[in-house]
């Protein structure tokens, strides 16, 4: 059970360039989310989902799209990355079906420079 | 709106020694709230949580924190540290049952505990 998976681990861009950040959960979970990490920021969302082919906007969803074409994966794009948006990401997930438990799964997390 | 507050950014003990981190909530409704860990590299791992049953709510590794209502306080406390405690700590609100689905868990901003020899 490998639960939260995030690909890549690390990734360097040159500002302006695109990529995708992926997110594979095998635990069957209805509820994904994008958080990312500042230092003294904790986490602040950034676009969640909960549930295959519907997305919402988090706390600080500019600049970011996310789209969840399967249950178990949740993707993030940055269309024209910039140097604000370096940060550690985090993918988790969860399941509102264990009765009040909301407790999140998370991934180890990618650390993304935007030089 | 719901908030939370760490008090302190930076706690450092010495092994053995009792842990105390503060967090401070405001909220509209009766909330649930969380404690999360973070070692090193990883991603948060959940140490304990508050769903408006018993005030005192204990977690792994011998953490525990207790709810209190007058003074809007959720404290995560440890009787004795140990080396391994060393790790960021996060305080977390939500209102509602399903909080999380509403996206609207808030994250204080992290208590580094450092833990000395």
């Amino acid at each position: 059970n490998a639960g939260v998976t995030q690909t890549p681990k690390f990734r360097v861009l040159k500002t302006g360039q695109s990529m995708t950040l992926l997110c594979a959960q095998d635990m069957n979970h209805e509820y994904m989310y994008w958080y990312r990490q500042d230092p003294g920021m904790g986490l602040r969302l950034i676009h969640y989902s909960v549930g295959e082919g519907t997305t919402a906007k988090g706390e600080v969803p500019d600049g970011y799209n996310v789209s969840r074409l399967k249950k178990q994966n949740f993707l993030l794009g940055l269309e024209s990355a910039a140097p604000s948006q370096t940060s550690v990401y985090f993918c988790a997930s969860t399941t509102p079906f264990e009765g009040l438990d909301e407790k999140l799964f998370f991934g180890s997390g990618t650390q993304l420079s935007v030089l | 709106a719901q908030s939370v507050t760490q008090l302190d950014s930076h706690v450092s003990v010495s092994e053995g020694t009792p842990v105390l981190l503060r967090c401070n909530y405001s909220s509209s409704y009766s909330p649930s709230l969380f404690w999360y860990v973070q070692h090193p590299n990883k991603g948060l791992q959940l140490l304990l949580k508050y769903t408006s049953a018993a005030t005192l709510v204990k977690g792994i590794n011998g953490f525990e924190a207790e709810f209190k209502k007058s003074e809007t306080s959720f404290h995560l406390t440890k009787p004795s540290a140990h080396m391994s405690d060393a790790a960021e700590y996060f305080c977390v609100v939500s209102e509602g049952g399903y909080g999380g689905s509403q996206g609207n868990l808030i994250f204080g901003k992290g208590t580094k505990l450092s833990v000395k020899p």
